[in-house]
């Protein structure tokens, strides 16, 4: 079966450090979706690419979060410098259109201490 | 902010009983979707009903959309513990909204033996 894999799916660091999430998306779909989830906030959507191209990321905290699709098999997610309260699940999720339905990644666990 | 705002919050049955959950939402939409969340997973795409269709079904899956309430509802009959997990309805505007999915805050479902 078809699944969008994320890396990696735990990830434990110190505040200041740099972060990479990756994400392989299912092969033919055009949208790519980052989504984070808290307890507190749910689920927050962060950024999204429709054939590569960002469509909108503004929710994002730009002065430390980017996202970028270096070509149609790998979407990554970074953040530099961490922070605690960055602590997470970041889900990876991708599809065959912006309102079609999505398939999520596992999700990568971030802890920040 | 979310769009879909699921009802109950928290939900616990026995095993063999139906349990319903009611997504309300705020503006127009091309669709409307399911998922569900085991725990320490990512989200499930379960069923997605469009805006000109009332009732959808699937295996032991019933979702309704009232347009003109723009609230929707998912049933799942004879229930079983598998079922225990939390269940998000995600809206895709009609127009605008970035044309993007939002999540709601999710219905958690416990199913007890």
């Amino acid at each position: 079966d078809a699944r969008v894999t994320q890396t990696p799916r735990h990830k434990v660091t110190e505040m200041g450090q740099e972060v990479t999430m990756r994400c392989q998306p299912i092969l033919g779909h055009n949208t790519v979706f980052w989504y984070r989830q808290t307890m507190m906030q749910g689920l927050e959507l962060l950024a999204y690419f429709r054939n590569r191209a960002p469509l909108d990321d503004s929710g994002m905290p730009k002065d430390r979060f980017s996202a970028e699709m270096p070509d149609a098999t790998l979407a990554t997610l970074k953040i530099q410098p961490s922070e605690p309260r960055d602590s997470a699940v970041y889900f990876c999720a991708s599809g065959a259109g912006v309102r079609e339905k999505l398939f999520f990644g596992s999700g990568t666990q971030l802890s920040v201490l | 902010s979310q769009q879909g705002e699921e009802d109950p919050q928290a939900l616990s049955i026995q095993e063999g009983e139906n349990a319903t959950m009611n997504c309300s939402y705020k503006t127009s939409i091309n669709n409307l979707q399911w998922y569900r969340q085991n725990s320490g997973r990512g989200l499930v795409h379960l069923i997605l009903i469009r805006s000109n269709e009332r009732e959808k079904h699937s295996g032991r899956l019933r979702v309704t959309l009232d347009t003109s309430k723009k609230s929707s509802s998912l049933l799942i009959t004879a229930s079983r513990a598998a079922d225990t997990a939390s269940y998000f309805c995600a809206t895709a505007p009609y127009t605008g909204g970035g044309n993007k999915l939002t999540f709601g805050t999710g219905t958690q479902l416990k199913v007890e033996l």
